[in-house]
């Protein structure tokens, strides 16, 4: 079975360009997680989704970010425009409930802002 | 306040030696507790997870996670180090019912040959 799925890989964009993320979950899991990893600030929650609606969008930095789920088996991370602090590892996590505590991380998205 | 702390940034162990990685929460409802390996350009792999019962859980790669309520610790231990486990291994606590997990700083794991 695939496992979380995301592209790019890596992205390096100039400031100010727009940037877009994408996830494919596990199929059959109904919660689907963004999170940027940094050095300074670690492990961040950006938004959370259940059953594809935002439950909770408190961790987006700012209005330049904006996530999406239109089905149950993608999802999109938006940012415009970039700026080099949002230069990050993005990952996507899914789960089929809190009851298995698992989540899976997909391999991450890199981003670079130049 | 919820959180959780990973005091060593960093640990280097030689090949076989044994390991103990240590993590402490503070949570106010009776936490779930995830330890979570990521190697080099990969994402976080869950180790083993405490939800309750044997305070003492096996995980995934010989590691193996002890917790201890009245310390507010989940240590994680290998008896032997493989180089293979370099990597950064983070704690992370949550709840039944909850969605956020809160994740530890991380302490990354060098092993000499």
């Amino acid at each position: 079975d695939a496992g979380v799925i995301q592209s790019p890989r890596h992205e390096v964009t100039e400031m100010g360009q727009e940037v877009t993320l994408r996830c494919k979950p596990i199929s059959g899991h109904n919660s689907l997680f963004w999170y940027r990893q940094t050095m300074m600030r670690g492990l961040e929650l950006l938004i959370y989704f259940n059953n594809n609606v935002p439950i909770d969008d408190s961790g987006m930095p700012e209005d330049r970010f904006s996530a999406k789920m239109p089905n149950a088996s993608f999802s999109t991370l938006k940012i415009q425009p970039s700026e080099p602090r949002d230069s990050a590892v993005y990952f996507c996590a899914s789960t089929a409930g809190f009851n298995t505590g698992e989540l899976f991380f997909g391999e991450g998205s890199r981003l670079t802002v130049l | 306040a919820q959180s959780v702390t990973q005091p060593d940034i960093h640990i280097t162990v030689s090949e076989g030696a044994s390991l103990e990685l240590r993590c402490n929460y503070s949570y106010g409802a009776t936490p779930y507790l995830f330890w979570y390996v990521q190697s080099p350009g990969q994402g976080l792999q869950l180790l083993l997870k405490y939800f309750s019962g044997d305070t003492l859980v096996q995980g995934i790669k010989g590691f193996e996670a002890e917790f201890k309520r009245s310390q507010s610790s989940f240590n994680l231990r290998k008896p032997s180090v493989h180089w293979s486990d370099a990597a950064e291994y983070f704690c992370a606590v949550g709840a039944s019912g909850t969605y956020k997990y809160i994740f530890g700083t991380g302490t990354r794991l060098k092993v000499l040959a």
